[in-house]
């Protein structure tokens, strides 16, 4: 078990620019999240992955942020046109299928956006 | 929607002393209960998971209560020890889609 991966671990860009992030859950979780958190807060729900389908999304997921997890596997999360306000820590986890199961969290990767 | 809050947002104790962290959240109907360790710049860690039907969990020094009617769990850390500093997030989970996290207590143990 090698546990949750994110690549890349840091990203600065400059304004306007557009990042891609990529999380491997851990082989057998169908489950997968994505949360982003800033400094001094806990973290925050951006979206979830039922296997291949994204079946909730949060307000806070602008329609600059678009993710996917096509075969179920991996997932990416892009930021189109990033703004000073998107700097932050974005964590993924992912679970089983047990109710009972707790969520396994990534890394993260650190986005600064000068 | 879900708030949780957790008091306090730092806490500064001498090596040995027990630690307490505290845990509250308005809406009862959850899931389970959850606390992380987080280290400077890194992701999360589980410590305890407390099942919505259960009252505490221990693992060694670490044990956590629920009292899920009046929405609030402890943390307790025995003898506290310098690796121990850390941030301590408090995680409900009130449906399958999500956790919804406290802001996080941060926790200095001076040798």
């Amino acid at each position: 078990d090698t546990g949750v991966s994110q690549n890349p671990r840091h990203k600065i860009t400059k304004r306007g620019q557009n990042v891609t992030f990529r999380c491997d859950p851990i082989s057998e979780h169908n489950r997968l999240y994505w949360y982003r958190q800033t400094l001094g807060q806990g973290p925050e729900f951006l979206t979830y992955f039922q296997n291949e389908a994204q079946l909730e999304k949060s307000r806070l997921l602008s329609d600059r942020f678009s993710a996917e997890r096509p075969k179920g596997s991996f997932s990416t999360l892009e930021i189109q046109r990033t703004e000073q306000g998107d700097s932050a820590m974005y964590l993924c986890a992912s679970r089983s299928g047990h109710l009972q199961e707790t969520q396994y969290f990534g890394p993260g990767t650190r986005l600064l956006v000068l | 929607k879900q708030e949780v809050t957790q008091i306090p947002a730092a806490l500064s104790v001498p090596e040995g002393e027990n630690l307490v962290l505290n845990c509250s959240f308005t809406d009862s109907a959850i899931y389970n209960l959850q606390w992380f360790r987080q280290d400077p710049g890194k992701g999360l860690t589980s410590l305890l998971l407390i099942q919505s039907s259960q009252r505490e969990q221990t693992s060694g020094r670490l044990n956590a209560s629920l009292d899920k009617s009046s929405g609030r769990s402890t943390l307790y850390i025995a003898a506290s020890q310098p690796g121990d500093s850390a941030t301590y997030l408090c995680a409900v989970r009130p449906n399958d889609y999500k956790l919804s996290f406290g802001a996080g207590t941060t926790v200095t143990v001076r040798a």
